[in-house]
């Protein structure tokens, strides 16, 4: 399997802008995570989905913020307007979920983001 | 008090030594415990995952588990300078039954040679 994929890589936006980021997750996986890592707050989990149906979305910062996951295999997290302090790790990842032996999760190789 | 403690270290070891990460929890319900490395400038990577009391061995890595002390820990043997990385302790909450994971803060572990 591929593993989660994520992309960009890297963004670089001005601020005001609108940042998409995207997801695809392990193939199989009913779970689907949205974190994000900075040194002073660590990694902080945003929204995850269950099946595509979003479960808990408490962790997203402010309303600019937005997740959508349309299909089994593709998620976005949408960030609009931008601000310097949303500059961050942006991270997707994955797990089977059905209990707790299946909770194991695997993260893709993140966005890392800057808002200048 | 927070969900999941870490000691954020530095953790210096020299190479061959034994590294014990530590890290405890507050949710007492909690199930699933895991273990993940962080190399700088990557992503989150499992290294083992444990449910049950006792000790878990993989390799030269050993996860213990207590839930009466509500302690996880971590024991590297035979530590190499690539295993520097930060060490996260994840928790499933028991109140949650669903896939959400709690991270610690991650423990920097440094092997010197």
């Amino acid at each position: 399997d591929a593993g989660v994929i994520q992309s960009p890589r890297h963004e670089v936006t001005e601020m005001g802008q609108e940042v998409t980021l995207r997801c695809k997750p392990i193939s199989g996986h009913d779970y689907l995570f949205w974190y994000r890592q900075t040194m002073m707050r660590g990694l902080e989990l945003l929204i995850y989905f269950n099946n595509n149906v979003p479960i808990d979305d408490s962790g997203m910062p402010e309303d600019r913020f937005s997740a959508k996951m349309p299909n089994a295999s593709f998620s976005t997290l949408k960030i609009q307007p931008s601000e310097p302090r949303d500059s961050a790790v942006y991270f997707c990842a994955s797990s089977l979920g059905g209990g707790p032996s299946s909770y194991e999760q695997y993260f893709g190789p993140g966005t890392r983001l800057t808002v200048t | 008090q927070k969900e999941v403690e870490q000691n954020s270290g530095p953790l210096s070891v020299p190479e061959g030594a034994i590294a014990s990460l530590n890290c405890t929890y507050s949710d007492r319900g909690s199930q699933s415990f895991f273990w993940y490395r962080q190399y700088s400038g990557k992503s989150p990577e499992l290294i083992m995952s444990i449910y049950s009391n006792g000790d878990k061995e993989d390799g030269r890595f050993t996860a213990q588990l207590n839930k009466a002390s509500q302690y996880v820990s971590l024991l590297i043997r035979d530590s190499q300078p690539s295993d520097s990385a930060t060490y996260l302790c994840a928790v499933n909450p028991g109140s949650s039954n669903t896939g959400k994971l709690i991270f610690g803060q991650g423990t920097t572990l440094q092997v010197k040679p």
